[in-house]
């Protein structure tokens, strides 16, 4: 079955710098991905959706690639902020071409740092 | 914007006892999804529900859970005795089709 992992240390990093994410999944690629936020005791916020035939995708301050032949996301946030400081998860369809539900890795936290 | 709705933000229960955990998806949705949380750990799948049937379920979600779609607009998740280990945080969330799914604030499940 599909497994995917997140860097489970914080990532602790300078206001304004970028900050890089990484989203490796083992098994098949799936026909897209997708980069939520997630703050304490609250619900996932769609960030970004990136899909099999994209290399990267863009909005605002964040980037997203996808390399299937590393099977491995990246997500970059640029110009960081303290108010960017929440963890960031990777989730992805169970199956290729799959469209129903969404298997979510365990997420980084990311803190920045005034 | 349209976001998806849950009540009760928080629920405390006995051991045993019957929960309802409800849920309003963004009204031009077809799919909806229930997913929980458990302290510390990541989110996991439970159901999915499309054109009123479930359309795949978790091997956690055995005989003792239940949705409904019981007016149009609401969408519940019941739990008919609740175990300890049932305690987490539950989203309810829906999508048009795209592949991404909007989520709800969730409820906060305490069973005591």
């Amino acid at each position: 079955s599909q497994k995917i992992e997140q860097n489970s240390e914080a990532l602790n990093i300078q206001e304004g710098k970028t900050a890089t994410l990484t989203c490796n999944y083992t098994n098949y690629s799936p026909a897209y991905l997708q980069w939520y936020r997630q703050d304490p005791g609250r619900g996932p916020v769609f960030l970004l959706l990136i899909r099999e035939n994209e290399k990267e995708k863009r909005k605002e301050r964040l980037k997203v690639t996808f390399d299937t032949t590393l099977k491995q996301s990246l997500f970059h946030i640029t110009a960081s902020q303290p108010a960017d400081s929440a963890t960031y998860l990777c989730a992805l369809p169970p199956r290729p071409g799959g469209y129903n539900k969404l298997i979510f890795g365990a997420g980084t936290r990311l803190a920045v740092h005034p | 914007e349209p976001e998806v709705t849950q009540t009760p933000s928080h629920q405390v229960t006995q051991m045993g006892q019957e929960v309802i955990l409800r849920c309003v998806p963004i009204s031009n949705h077809l799919y909806f999804y229930w997913y929980r949380q458990i302290l510390g750990q990541k989110v996991e799948f439970l159901v999915s529900f499309y054109n009123n049937e479930i359309s795949e379920k978790s091997e956690i979600f055995d005989d003792q859970f239940s949705v409904e779609r019981p007016d149009g607009s609401n969408f519940t998740l019941k739990i008919r005795s609740t175990k300890l280990e049932d305690s987490a945080m539950y989203f309810c969330a829906s999508s048009e089709g795209s592949g991404v799914q909007f989520f709800g604030p969730g409820t906060r499940l305490t069973v005591l």
